[in-house]
């Protein structure tokens, strides 16, 4: 299985920078995805990992360690509308995506 | 116009009713999936096809079945829907062959509440 583990909820203040933090089961890993989901809303695309590092896009950047089973995604310069719920899924056999329970982050003035 | 969308947006219907929800896509993807989501739980797989001919179960596919008219279309349907099947509801879409070949595309949801 894939199971995908993260913060439930976090907090952090505006013009800040805040790591959510995912792990998962490494067995049969083909990539990880973070995705952002504004309340009510469909959850959109933030970023891709398969090889071990950082890529950087913009205010958002994604770590991943496939040894460790570990990806973080990084929010710099946080602004209101990053209030959200950030999903962490991992890609295994048959094009599947495994979804976390999500973390909802609260941006505070 | 949306890439991919979902009828009806909300739903209101009694246990025991049968429903259908209905996604289509403009992407020309060949991978479709129906997720539910419920608070606390995120998103889990109903049921994905990869092509027309193809159906699979996903994690919960207890209590529904799908259909795939076309390349465009994926129908849920919920055969005598349950309080527990009260959730919000997500098609999605991704291709074969594309760099990101896991990438899904989400359409806007469709709230389901069962009384």
């Amino acid at each position: 299985g894939q199971n995908i583990d993260q913060p439930t909820e976090m907090t952090a203040t505006e013009g800040a920078i805040v790591q959510i933090n995912c792990t998962y089961q490494t067995s049969g890993f083909n990539g990880l995805f973070w995705y952002q989901q504004h309340a009510g809303e469909a959850p959109t695309f933030l970023s891709y990992n398969v090889l071990d590092g950082l890529e950087e896009k913009g205010r958002f950047s994604s770590f991943l360690s496939r040894s460790k089973g570990y990806s973080y995604l990084l929010l710099k310069e946080l602004q209101m509308k990053d209030s959200a719920s950030y999903l962490c899924a991992s890609g295994a056999g048959s094009y599947q995506l495994t979804f976390g329970k999500g973390t909802k982050l609260s941006v505070i003035p | 116009d949306a890439d991919v969308t979902q009828t009806p947006r909300n739903r209101i219907t009694k246990t025991g009713k049968r429903i259908m929800l209905e996604c289509s896509q403009t992407k020309g993807h060949d991978r479709m999936y129906w997720y539910r989501q419920d608070p606390g739980l995120g998103l889990r797989l109903i049921y994905y096809s990869f092509d027309v001919k193809d159906i699979n179960k996903g994690e919960i596919s207890d209590g529904y079945s799908v259909s795939r008219q076309a390349q465009a279309k994926f129908s849920l349907s919920l055969e005598s829907a349950i309080p527990n099947q009260t959730a919000l509801y997500f098609c999605a879409t991704s291709a074969t062959g594309q760099s990101f070949s896991y990438e899904q595309y989400f359409g806007p949801g469709t709230r389901l509440t069962v009384t």
